[in-house]
């Protein structure tokens, strides 16, 4: 069965350290998202991605984070300048077509902590 | 604002059914209800979904009343491994993003 792999499962940096949490998304899949969890609370909405655009972000999603899809099956987060409240679960997500009927598959998640 | 209430913890035994319940009274006429679970230290995992009948799947069933204002997540006979945080999430919101409530703990018990 298809599935959403990421990389790394844990990183480690430190605090002004950029990073970038990497993706595979399944196959022929059109939408892509990330999502977060900071450990205790509820997995939050960060940007979805279509079409080589964002196409919606949360306030969460400021100018420190940046997504690409630089190759056509890679999906990436980018965090420039980590600040200790990102350490959290990124979940990267991704869904075939258009009608909200369509079901959002998601990857095991990177745990990403910022000392 | 997940738009939907659920209990916040459900305890059941090993081998029974689980009746999951979302109250969703504000949902439009178009609005998907999906269902994932998230497992200790895993990413959510799609379970069921459902517009307006009944939905049956190897998981689980979905049963939404008939004026779509709640519907019930019902695991037929649950094992420990179902042990999970159960989300109800209505609809896709615009671009389909999933907004998470708490959702509810089940916990199993052998």
């Amino acid at each position: 069965e298809p599935e959403v792999t990421q990389t790394p499962s844990h990183q480690v940096t430190q605090m002004g350290q950029e990073v970038i949490l990497r993706c595979v998304p399944i196959s022929n899949h059109l939408y892509f998202y990330w999502y977060r969890q900071i450990l205790g609370q509820k997995v939050e909405f960060l940007v979805s991605f279509y079409n080589n655009e964002i196409s919606e972000k949360s306030e969460i999603f400021d100018d420190q984070f940046s997504v690409e899809r630089p190759d056509g099956s890679n999906f990436t987060l980018k965090i420039r300048s980590t600040k200790l409240e990102d350490s959290a679960m990124y979940f990267c997500a991704s869904r075939g077509g258009p009608y909200s009927g369509e079901t959002q598959y998601f990857g095991p998640g990177t745990r990403l902590l910022v000392l | 604002d997940a738009k939907t209430t659920q209990p916040n913890s459900m305890e059941s035994n090993e081998e029974e059914p689980v009746h999951l319940p979302c109250n969703h009274s504000t949902i439009s006429g178009t609005d998907y209800i999906h269902w994932y679970r998230q497992l200790p230290s895993q990413g959510p995992e799609y379970v069921i979904h459902g517009l307006t009948s009944n939905v049956n799947n190897r998981m689980a069933s979905l049963a939404i009343a008939e004026d779509r204002k709640s519907s019930t997540l019902i695991l037929h006979r649950a094992t420990l491994r179902d042990a999970a945080v159960y989300y109800c999430i209505r609809g896709g919101g615009s671009n389909y993003k999933l907004t998470f409530g708490k959702g509810t703990l089940l916990t199993v018990n052998p």
